[in-house]
């Protein structure tokens, strides 16, 4: 039973315009919503996280929205950039530290 | 401030087989977690460690057990290996225990492949 889940295994946008990565969650009762970064044989990078308190963060090009009674988590990278390229966790956590992993998008951004 | 290391980077097992894979944490980290990903899915969380003690398991048999030592740095231990045991294997160290909001920062992983 997947509890998070990244409906599009991939997408591929132009260089500067925007890119939008989608999430989908069950379990209400997660506190915190976060995003990672993975190039090939690299470990994951945290990118961004969100608590289940506000709505909106913004970290420059990177803002993350999250819409509890949609259950839903979303990051927007505006503009993208080619070194943008790479596979993008969303994970949830409540409070026992444990990560739960979405399966991946994989992005693409076209020079 | 030096990262997350784990090795080895790549290993190659028989089914049956034991196997120990080391993390070192980023300095003044006190937790370490583990995890497992499959081909094309997402890591899922084997267990968690906090000053040496097990703080949290995932859905994985005992046959997978973990160490954690007083510097922090961790072993993760898989017994009787199977065939789905393939898998890059990461670990990924934080402050602050069960408190999700601490960030988590990985490792670059160690790829096992069991034959």
């Amino acid at each position: 039973d997947q509890q998070v889940k990244q409906n599009s295994p991939s997408l591929s946008v132009q260089e500067g315009r925007i890119s939008i990565l989608n999430c989908d969650y069950t379990n209400s009762m997660f506190d915190y919503f976060l995003w990672y970064k993975k190039y090939p044989a690299e470990g994951p990078t945290f990118l961004i996280s969100i608590s289940s308190i506000k709505d909106k963060n913004e970290d420059g090009r990177f803002t993350v929205f999250l819409n509890k009674s949609a259950k839903h988590l979303s990051l927007h990278i505006v503009p993208s950039q080619p070194g943008d390229s790479a596979v993008y966790f969303c994970a949830v956590s409540g409070n026992t530290g444990k990560l739960i992993f979405g399966q991946g998008t994989t992005l693409q951004v076209k020079p | 401030e030096t990262g997350v290391t784990q090795s080895p980077t790549h290993l190659i097992k028989t089914r049956g087989q034991q196997v120990t894979l080391r993390c070192s944490s980023q300095s003044g980290h006190n937790t370490v977690s583990w995890y497992q990903q499959a081909l094309g899915q997402g890591p899922q969380f084997i267990f968690q460690y906090y000053r040496e003690e097990e703080n949290g398991r995932g859905n994985f048999p005992p046959r997978f057990s973990g160490l954690q030592f007083p510097n922090y740095s961790s072993e993760l231990n898989v017994n009787a290996l199977e065939l789905d045991d393939s898998a890059l294997y990461l670990c990924a160290s934080s402050l602050g225990g069960l408190a999700g909001e601490y960030e988590q920062y990985f490792g670059p992983g160690t790829r096992l492949t069991v034959t």
